[in-house]
């Protein structure tokens, strides 16, 4: 009964540094997401994925890509952390679509210095 | 733009009380709205959704009422228990597009 699993839990990165964020759903949820949750903002949409071999842009993209591995896994990638990017990342799927109820990870905690 | 708002940010009530959150947005135009709770250092756990088309929802003690025409929605919590703490977002969808969300109400329920 895992639902939606991201790893790691949390990390701590220097300035430059690149990382992978994995999520894999063992729901046969069709479509995907990474949002970031920071304090007063809310959360915002980074990148999605409405089906296998699809990636869109969300609303802050910008020092992300992201790669849709296969049905089950969406990784988010940080090719060179910035202090801006230190946030709690959450990842999320849904059966189609984004009128589908959304079903989230528990998240990463990232800290970047 | 879609603006989601819920006020208040944070809620403080003793065991057993009734209570209404409240989430309103800008445009009416929606699709359907979600409510979702969010323990600290936990992911988000949908609650309830509400079809555009639908009035209220309701999961055991709560109760999600929508009025989209006046742009609200509220989430009724019935005999609050300390095991209702945590902070509620609530989320509108207005088509296939991505959800937006508001910042959440944290709510403390005393023993």
């Amino acid at each position: 009964n895992a639902g939606v699993t991201q790893t790691p839990k949390f990390q701590v990165l220097k300035t430059g540094q690149s990382m992978t964020l994995q999520c894999a759903q063992d729901m046969n949820h069709n479509s995907m997401y990474w949002y970031r949750q920071d304090p007063g903002m809310g959360l915002r949409l980074i990148y999605y994925s409405a089906s296998e071999g699809t990636t869109d842009k969300g609303e802050v993209p910008n020092g992300y890509n992201v790669s849709r591995l296969n049905k089950r896994e969406f990784s988010l990638r940080l090719e060179s952390a910035a202090p801006s990017q230190t946030s709690v990342y959450f990842c999320a799927s849904s059966e189609m679509g984004f009128n589908q109820p959304q079903h989230f990870g528990d998240g990463t905690r990232l800290s970047i210095l | 733009k879609q603006e989601v708002t819920q006020i208040p940010a944070a809620l403080s009530v003793p065991e057993g009380e009734n209570l209404v959150l409240n989430c309103s947005f800008t445009d009416s135009a929606i699709y359907n709205l979600q409510w979702f709770r969010q323990d600290p250092g936990k992911g988000l756990t949908s609650l309830l959704l509400i079809q555009s088309s639908q009035r209220e929802q309701t999961s055991g003690r709560l109760n999600a009422s929508l009025d989209k025409s006046s742009g609200r929605s509220t989430l009724y919590i019935a005999a609050s228990q300390p095991g209702d703490s945590a902070t509620y977002l609530c989320a509108v969808n207005s088509g296939n597009t991505p959800l937006v969300f508001g910042k959440g109400t944290r709510l403390s329920v005393i023993a």
